[in-house]
Order: structure tokens, then sequence, then C-alpha cells
């Protein structure tokens, strides 16, 4: 299918334990970012990725690191998974310019729930 | 430190009429404004976007208008239907592809 897909779609853990969340685009796009939902503080950016083996930190990259070796996919893995990193986390991605008449519009994946015990 | 807030968690309207949802920002370097929608258990989808050199911009029964004197958006959905019910999202952008999501305001429509 088409579009911007994430895996798993719920996940639980151990404290401790480190995991990995899957994100793929079929547009070769070549923004892809990592947000992660918390009632009361919206949509965070944990990291950003430009292109292929160019990422950045954004707001909350603390206990994140992601990688990308090819242009559609864009892994999040939390290391060492505590509490405080259960969230939801959304993948997105982005083409650079205009789009359509409008600008740095971003297109999200449907989420992945993860809970850290 | 919040640069882009939405004051208001939730917001209730009656079928029909107009919802007002409303963004305050900070940073007066912000140089496009968008607005996204989230239902449950998906992802946030693109709704409408203004760039900061206009005040206005329409899409069907969607309006926003920017006061960037009062470094004010908001999101008017004209009527309101009960398809509009869902979670709003503000965003700002500072030139590069990053955004600046604010809490969100969770819109019921009543029939």
């Amino acid at each position: 299918d088409a579009g911007i897909t994430q895996s798993p779609r719920y996940k639980i853990t151990e404290t401790g334990r480190q995991v990995t969340l899957m994100c793929h685009q079929t547009w070769s796009h070549s923004y892809m970012f990592w947000y992660r939902q918390d009632l009361g503080h919206g949509l965070r950016l944990i990291y950003y990725s430009a292109a292929a083996d160019i990422t950045d930190k954004g707001e909350v990259p603390d206990g994140y690191v992601v990688s990308r070796s090819k242009t559609e996919n864009f892994p999040l893995t939390l290391e060492s998974a505590t509490r405080s990193q259960t969230s939801v986390y959304f993948c997105a991605s982005s083409e650079s310019g205009w789009l359509g008449g409008s600008s740095y519009e971003q297109y999200f994946g449907p989420g992945t729930r993860l809970t850290v015990t | 430190d919040q640069q882009v807030k939405q004051n208001s968690p939730s917001l209730s309207v009656q079928e029909g009429r107009i919802s007002i949802l409303n963004c305050d920002y900070t940073n007066s370097m912000f140089d496009y404004f968008l607005w996204y929608k989230k239902y449950p258990a998906e992802g946030p989808t693109f709704l409408i976007s203004i760039s900061s050199i206009k005040d206005k911009n329409e899409d069907g029964r969607f309006t926003v208008f920017l006061n960037k004197s009062a470094k004010h958006l908001s999101l008017h959905i004209v009527p309101s239907q009960p398809g509009d019910s869902a979670v709003y999202f503000c965003a700002a952008s500072l030139g590069a592809q990053k955004l600046v999501f604010g809490q969100g305001t969770r819109l019921t429509i009543n029939p």
C-alpha cells in the first residue's frame, strides 16, 4: 500500500529493554520525522532527517536513537526504555519546498502506542 | 517554553453553528502556520495552512485567520458538522521543515 506505515501499532515492554519502532514511506519524501504525543504537550519532535544518512535532534531527543540508511525507512530506537517514554509515537514525512501551493505539510503515519511497564 | 499555545483544551459546538479554534504563538519569526485534524487511533491529517504574509486563507467550510500583531491565529469551521468532532492542532514553521505544535483542542459537535 502506498503511504506511510508504522509498526508495531501497539507495544508493551519492560523498563530497561531496547525497543525499535519502524516507519516506512512509499513517496520517496526527503524529510522524515518522529514525534511523541502526550496529554498537555501536543506533538513534540524527537528527531528528524532531511535525507538518507542525515539526522538531527528535535525538542526531546534524550533516550532515543535514529538511523536512516534508506530514504524510505526511519526507525526509532529506545535504547533502555523508561516509564516516562510511555506515549503515542507518530512518524511523518514531507517533501521539501512547495507542495500543491502549501508549504511544510507533513503526512503522518497511524501511530504506535508504546507502554513501558 | 511553549512557543505555540492552544489555551482551550476542549470546545463544544452545536451542529450547524460556527466553531472557532484559537492558537497563540510567541515567535514572530514563524513564517507558516498549519492546522491538523486528528481522529482517535489515527495520525494527524493536514487541514489548512496560511503564510505569514497573508491574513486569511479559505478552503470550503474552513477559514484560517492570522493576526500577526497579536501573534494569534484562528480556525473557523462553518457550518460545523458531526464529522468535524476531532482534536485540532495548530502548528508553526520557522522557515525549515520542522513544525512546532500546540497542545491541541478537542472539538465536539453536538447534534
